[in-house]
């Protein structure tokens, strides 16, 4: 298995709900990572977890809760959204370099494209 | 943090011509290169990349090179094909990395 698969492809959700985006890899990969990908920009790094800990911050709003249960599965909690927040989430994992550093290729899953209404 | 800065924003070029997509990197200790590519409605891929121990890396049509004095790397596609149509981009960084804005090619038949 070559892949990061993320649930759902898309969502919906009000600025009220509660709602959760899913990752899973099966590479024995043990870094994941998520980010925010707007319309004809870059992505951008939210979390970094290493070793099922999370590594990296970028300082990204409480309304953004990242969960890492187990080696292949990274969860994103999202609540209390804002319309601006509205995006494509991209989750990546990673190989083991051997040492503590995080270069090496970033695999990435296709993506949940959330709407906030 | 790292800032990445990426050149040009759009590129056209004929099939067959070549296609070259600079970058620029502020962080001294960024150590990792590299460039991705990433169709319309999907995800990005790697297409190739560079540690900060080489200077020059390719891969049949594709090749990067690195001058980590200047703080600067390219991408260069040969023989570009209409397949090659796509949003690229670079990223630099130690530990995590950074992607740069962005570079829209369009390789026309």
């Amino acid at each position: 298995d070559t892949e990061v698969t993320q649930t759902p492809k898309h969502l919906v959700m009000g600025m009220t709900n509660k709602k959760s985006l899913k990752c899973e890899q099966h590479m024995g990969h043990r870094a994941m990572y998520w980010y925010k990908q707007k319309a004809k920009k870059p992505p951008e790094l939210m979390f970094v977890y290493s070793y099922e800990k999370l590594s990296i911050n970028e300082s990204v709003p409480s309304r953004f809760s990242p969960e890492c249960p187990n080696s292949s599965l990274l969860n994103l909690h999202l609540h209390a959204l804002q319309p601006e927040d509205s995006a494509l989430y991209l989750c990546a994992s990673s190989p083991p370099t051997g040492d503590a550093t995080l270069n090496t290729e970033a695999f990435f899953g296709q993506g949940t494209r959330l709407t906030v209404v | 943090g790292e800032n990445v800065e990426q050149h040009p924003s759009t590129l056209s070029v004929q099939e067959g011509d070549s296609a070259v997509i600079k970058c620029t990197y502020s962080d001294s200790a960024s150590n990792y290169f590299p460039w991705y590519k990433q169709e319309l409605g999907k995800r990005p891929q790697l297409i190739i990349d560079i540690r900060s121990n080489v200077g020059e890396k390719k891969d049949q049509r594709i090749a990067v090179t690195l001058n980590k004095t200047a703080k600067h790397f390219s991408l260069h596609i040969t023989e570009t094909q209409p397949e090659d149509s796509a949003v690229y981009f670079c990223a630099a960084g130690f530990n995590k990395f950074y992607f740069g804005s962005g570079t829209k090619l369009n390789v026309k038949p």
